[in-house]
């Protein structure tokens, strides 16, 4: 079982440019979110998708813009990356209160 | 919201120590608790779960009991091993529906 897998695990942006933080779940659940780690400050959750068709905003949602492709996707994009954004990015997805996460996604913009 | 808070780190052990990860919650109602764990360089995945005042979770020798009276879910593991060596996290329902409100994490390292 792939479970929840995201790409790309790595990424170095130069200020102000765009990109697209993939991810998929193959366990048919109905939920999907997006948190992002940084230290001393846990996880805080951007957006969030309880079904396909609907996005809701998370804790910190400033600066980004998902997509619910269908039920297996959910993309995060930056359209302006700033160096505030630099932070280890985490998908999960949850069909009841437990949640299952991909192996998250390092990003750093210089 | 509900929210939790939990005991900061790093916490350092010895092999075969006793392991004590505090957290405490607040809350409407009597949501499930959580505790998950993040080994070093993947993401997080779920240690052990209560769905109930009074329940005890447990899972590779780690346990935690709901306790209602004092609004905590603590954390305990009668012997650390090196393997244990991660980041535990202390989470719950934001509110109704599936969304989970983290506690900052606790950073445990076990040294042989």
């Amino acid at each position: 079982n792939a479970g929840v897998t995201q790409t790309p695990k790595f990424q170095v942006l130069k200020t102000g440019q765009s990109m697209t933080l993939q991810c998929a779940q193959d366990m048919n659940h109905n939920s999907m979110y997006w948190y992002r780690q940084d230290p001393g400050m846990g996880l805080r959750l951007i957006y969030y998708s309880a079904s396909e068709g609907t996005t809701d905003k998370g804790e910190v949602p400033n600066g980004y813009n998902v997509s619910r492709l269908n039920k297996r996707e959910f993309s995060l994009r930056l359209e302006s990356a700033a160096p505030s954004q630099t932070s280890v990015y985490f998908c999960a997805s949850s069909e009841r209160e437990w949640a299952f996460f991909g192996q998250g996604t390092r990003l750093t913009v210089v | 919201g509900n929210s939790v808070t939990q005991m900061e780190g790093p916490v350092t052990l010895s092999e075969e120590a006793f392991l004590t990860i505090n957290c405490t919650y607040t809350a409407t109602g009597y949501p499930s608790l959580f505790w998950y764990v993040q080994y070093p360089g993947e993401g997080l995945q779920l240690l052990l779960k209560a769905t109930k005042a009074d329940d005890k979770g447990s899972n590779k020798g780690f346990e935690a009991t709901y306790r209602k009276e004092t609004t905590s879910f603590h954390l305990e593991k009668g012997s650390v091993q090196v393997s244990d060596s991660a980041v535990y996290f202390c989470a719950l329902p934001h509110n109704a529906g599936n969304m989970l409100t983290f506690g900052g994490g606790t950073r445990l390292m076990v040294k042989p």
